[in-house]
């Protein structure tokens, strides 16, 4: 059981931004919003997490809504090598620490 | 920092047979290291958690008897696939998690690259 709703598939052209969406409905006050991406044949790689407020790193930006009920992973300017499998997953009390992965988005950047 | 060794990252066997994968975290000590088993076009399914010097505790539906997980040290889990069937073919990878620092602002928690097994 992810817990979390993300679309199969979304697709951006090269540097352009991309919101990726994730529905989380019935997170729970202790969950943190964490954000993981898989390139084809690796293991997968942290974006970003988050809590409560929007953050901000190298990588992308975390944009929580209020009621902590949704959230956005950013990517300001895509490029080809941010195609990947891209992960929304809550982890806190409610999952004992242990990342259970959905399905997932699947970026596609076009040139 | 925070990098997770997996190895091998290619392996076939012959069908019956037994297959051990490690993994090691080499700059910093895995409290906990978990294992994954992802299919074609299938998302990650979390196997197994283990605990250093701790019995794994593993997922519903996972055969500990078939998938045997050792964790001796701070820095190195091992699965074993006992009896390989060609339905064993897979991409399994290993996360491991330390303590939180610095350096590791995601919680510690750090994959492998993976190993693609492949039963025949």
């Amino acid at each position: 059981d992810a817990k979390t709703t993300q679309p199969n598939s979304m697709e951006s052209n090269e540097e352009e931004p991309v919101h990726l969406p994730c529905n989380h409905s019935t997170i729970s006050g202790t969950d943190y919003i964490h954000w993981y991406r898989q390139l084809p044949s690796q293991g997968p790689e942290y974006v970003i997490h988050g809590l409560t407020s929007n953050v901000n790193n190298r990588m992308a930006s975390l944009a929580i809504a209020e009621d902590r009920k949704s959230s956005t992973l950013i990517l300001h300017r895509a490029t080809l090598r941010d195609a990947a499998v891209y992960y929304c997953i809550l982890l806190g009390g409610s999952t004992l620490g242990r990342l259970y992965f959905g399905r997932g988005t699947q970026l596609t950047v076009w040139p | 920092g925070a990098v997770v060794s997996q190895h091998p990252s290619r392996v076939i066997c012959k069908s019956g047979t037994s297959v051990k994968i490690e993994c090691r975290s080499l700059d910093f000590q895995a409290t906990t290291m978990f294992w994954y088993r992802q299919f074609p076009k299938q998302s990650l399914m979390l196997m197994a958690t283990s605990n250093e010097g701790s019995k794994a505790t593993y997922e519903q539906g996972v055969e500990k008897d078939k998938f045997l997980i050792n964790h001796a040290s701070l820095t190195l889990s091992t699965l074993t696939v006992t009896s390989a069937h060609p339905e064993d073919s897979s991409f399994y990878i290993c996360s491991a998690r330390g303590r939180p620092g610095i350096n590791r602002p995601n919680y510690g928690y750090t994959f492998g690259s993976g190993t693609r097994l492949t039963v025949v």
